[in-house]
C-alpha cells in the first residue's frame, strides 16, 4: 500500500534562512507527488507537482526515487510562507480511482 | 469564478444524530472527491464520484457513512449514528476529468463536523 511520511510536525526557521520540508514515499508503481499548502484561514491548495519542475513562490521539489524522497525546499524563507504543508502521493487505489495519499503534514513558521 | 464550496462550515451534532454534509463543485467539474481529516493529520480518502457515479467508496470507514452526487454535481456525505470518533473536518474536492492523468483536486473550505 502507498504511504507518505512527513516527519516534522512542526518546522520553524528564522526570515532568510534556508527552508526544508521534508517527505518520503512508499509506493510500488511510478509515482507522481505533490505539494499541497493551507495558509491561515484558507482552503488548501497545490504548490507544485513533480512533473512539472517548477518553481513556485521560490519553492522547489526534486523527486528522488533512489531515496523515494520529494523533500520541498526554498532557499531564503518569508513571513508569508508560514503555513501547513501536505505531501500528497497520487496512485491508483485499487478499487476503482486514482487518489492522493496524504502525508500527515508539517508545519512551517517563519520567525521575523 | 466560484470556487468549491461546502455547508454547513461548521456542525456539532450530539452523538447518535444522523448529519449530511453538503459539497458544491465548481460548474462542469466531472470528478468529486470526499476526504476527512482528523486533527494532527493529512486528509484521508473516503470516496470518489465521475459524474453521478460512485466509482470507489474503499475509504468509507464503515456503512454508517455514505455519500451520493445524484445529478452530477451537487453531493451529499451522510454519516448516520454519529459517533464522538467522526469528529474532524470532512472535505471535498472536484477536478475537471478523472482517470489515470492526474488533474489538480481543487478543495473547498471544509465542514468541521464536532460529535459530543
Amino acid at each position: 500500500a502507498q504511504r507518505v511520511t512527513q516527519p516534522e510536525k512542526l518546522l520553524s526557521v528564522f526570515k532568510g534562512a534556508p527552508v526544508e520540508l521534508k517527505c518520503n514515499y512508499s509506493y510500488s508503481g511510478s509515482p507522481e507527488l505533490f505539494w499541497y499548502v493551507q495558509y491561515s484561514r484558507q482552503r488548501l491548495q497545490l504548490l507544485l507537482r513533480h512533473i512539472s519542475r517548477e518553481s513556485i513562490k521560490g519553492f522547489t521539489a526534486d523527486l528522488n526515487k533512489g531515496e523515494t524522497s520529494f523533500h520541498l525546499k526554498k532557499p531564503f524563507a518569508q513571513e508569508e510562507d508560514s503555513a501547513m504543508y501536505y505531501c500528497a502521493l497520487h496512485s491508483y487505489s485499487g478499487a476503482g480511482s486514482y487518489q492522493l495519499t496524504f502525508g500527515k503534514g508539517t508545519k512551517l513558521s517563519v520567525i521575523p | 469564478g466560484a470556487g468549491v464550496s461546502q455547508s454547513p462550515r461548521y456542525k456539532v451534532t450530539k452523538r447518535g444524530q444522523d448529519v449530511a454534509l453538503r459539497c458544491d463543485p465548481i460548474s462542469g467539474h466531472v470528478s468529486l472527491y470526499w476526504y476527512r481529516q482528523a486533527l494532527g493529520q493529512g486528509p484521508e480518502f473516503l470516496t470518489y464520484f465521475n459524474y453521478e457515479a460512485q466509482q470507489d467508496k474503499s475509504g468509507l470507514p464503515n456503512d454508517r457513512f455514505s455519500a451520493e452526487r445524484p445529478e452530477g454535481s451537487i453531493s451529499t456525505l451522510t454519516i448516520q449514528r454519529t459517533e464522538q470518533r467522526d469528529s474532524a473536518m470532512y472535505r471535498c474536492a472536484s477536478s475537471p476529468t478523472g482517470g489515470s492523468g492526474y488533474n489538480e483536486q481543487f478543495f473547498g473550505p471544509g465542514t468541521r463536523l464536532t460529535v459530543l
